[in-house]
Parts: C-alpha cells; structure tokens; sequence
C-alpha cells in the first residue's frame, strides 16, 4: 500500500504568478482534502474533492482551485500569489462514501514561499 | 464545527503515560472526536477517534466523558519520538455526499518527551 505523496517538495514563486501542487492519494482512496498551514498555525482546511467533484470548502478566495483526476490525483492551482500565500500546503486522502473511514492520511507536504 | 481548547503545552518522562486533555462542549449529537499529532516538518498523523465509547488501538488510548464535553487521549509509555503538536478535532465523518470529513484543526497541544 503506497502513501500519499506530493511534489514539489519545495517551490519558490514571485507574487502574481500562478502555482501548480500535486497529490497523490493512497491507494484505494476516493477522497482527497486541501489544507494550508501558515508558519506556527494548524492546518487551515481549503477544500475536499470527492469523486472528481468538489465536496466542501473552507474560506479561501476563488483563486485556489483544484481537481481530481479519474485515478484520484489532484492538483490545487493557485492564481495570483500573494505574499500570505506563503505556507506548507498539505494534501490528505481518505476513503469517502458510505463504506467510508474516518481517518485521513496527509501527504508529507509541499513548502510554498512567494517572495 | 465544535471548537476545542487545548492547554498549549505539556511536557512528560520518557517511558510515563502521557494524558492530553481536550474540551469540546459545544460537540453535537453525530460528531466524533479525533486526534492528530505532527512531528516537526510532517504532515499530521492520525491517531484515533471516537463517538462515545472508549477506544483503544497500537498507539493511544481516548477517554471520553459520559457527556462527551471533554476527552483524554492517553500514550501509555511515551518515548522521545512522541515528541509532537497534538490536534483534538471534532468533526463529522468523512462520508462524502453532503457531510464531509473536513478538520478543524485549532493549536494543538505541544508535548515534549523527557529522558
């Protein structure tokens, strides 16, 4: 059984540009969630994707998108990158549904800083 | 979601039970409670969760009261590689559809393993 992974694990970016991160669910896994956690804070939730279809936000503007792929992948794109952008972005798959489990397993993170 | 409280901080003897407090007073009817911990640089680990019951699994103990207000999660020999944030989270279960598994995760509680 393979983790969850995510690349980059680092990645610098200018503010304005746009930026790409990638996840890779456990297998098995039909869920992944979207976390961002600034320096000296929890994780802040961004949104989950279920099936391919987004299942619930948090409050980040609409510059942060994602989707997921038919395998389960996501990607989150950020538009615009502010400075506050800055953080660890922390993707975690689980298995939703009605035969779903409770526990998620979080990916090791990709550190972001806009500069 | 409920909010928790956490103390901040707590320190414990290599090889002692570690017990973590954790107040939820506002936890609805289907909620369960949940732990985390992140060691430095890592994603969040999953612990273990509970609705009303005790639980126990291979790493920790949870207690919950009768009232479900508060619940402690126990690690019963702690070694220095317990050394982590520890997140109480009470959240719906991740069942995908219109409830999903989001985490609220708030400070956390900051346990530091002596020799």
């Amino acid at each position: 059984e393979t983790g969850v992974t995510q690349s980059p694990t680092h990645l610098i970016k200018t503010r304005g540009q746009q930026v790409t991160l990638r996840c890779s669910s456990q297998s098995g896994h039909n869920t992944v969630s979207w976390y961002q956690q600034a320096l000296g804070q929890g994780p802040q939730f961004i949104f989950q994707y279920y099936r391919e279809e987004e299942n619930g936000r948090g409050n980040f503007p609409p510059r942060f998108s994602g989707l997921q792929f038919p395998n389960y992948s996501s990607e989150l794109n950020v538009n615009a990158l502010e400075l506050d952008d800055s953080a660890l972005y922390l993707c975690a798959s689980s298995l939703g549904g009605l035969a779903g489990s409770y526990e998620q397993y979080f990916g090791p993170g990709t550190r972001l800083t806009v500069t | 979601d409920a909010k928790t409280t956490q103390p901040p901080s707590m320190d414990c003897a290599e090889g002692r039970a570690a017990n973590l407090p954790c107040n939820h007073s506002t936890i609805s009817g289907n909620e369960y409670v949940y732990w985390y911990r992140q060691i430095h640089s890592q994603g969040p680990q999953y612990i273990i969760h509970g609705l009303k019951n005790n639980e126990t699994n291979e790493m920790a103990s949870l207690i919950i009261t009768e009232d479900r207000k508060s619940s402690t999660l126990i690690l019963p020999h702690a070694t220095l590689r317990d050394t982590a944030v520890y997140y109480c989270i009470v959240s719906l279960p991740n069942a995908g559809g219109t409830s999903y598994g989001k985490l609220t995760f708030g400070q956390g509680t900051i346990l530091t393993v002596h020799p």
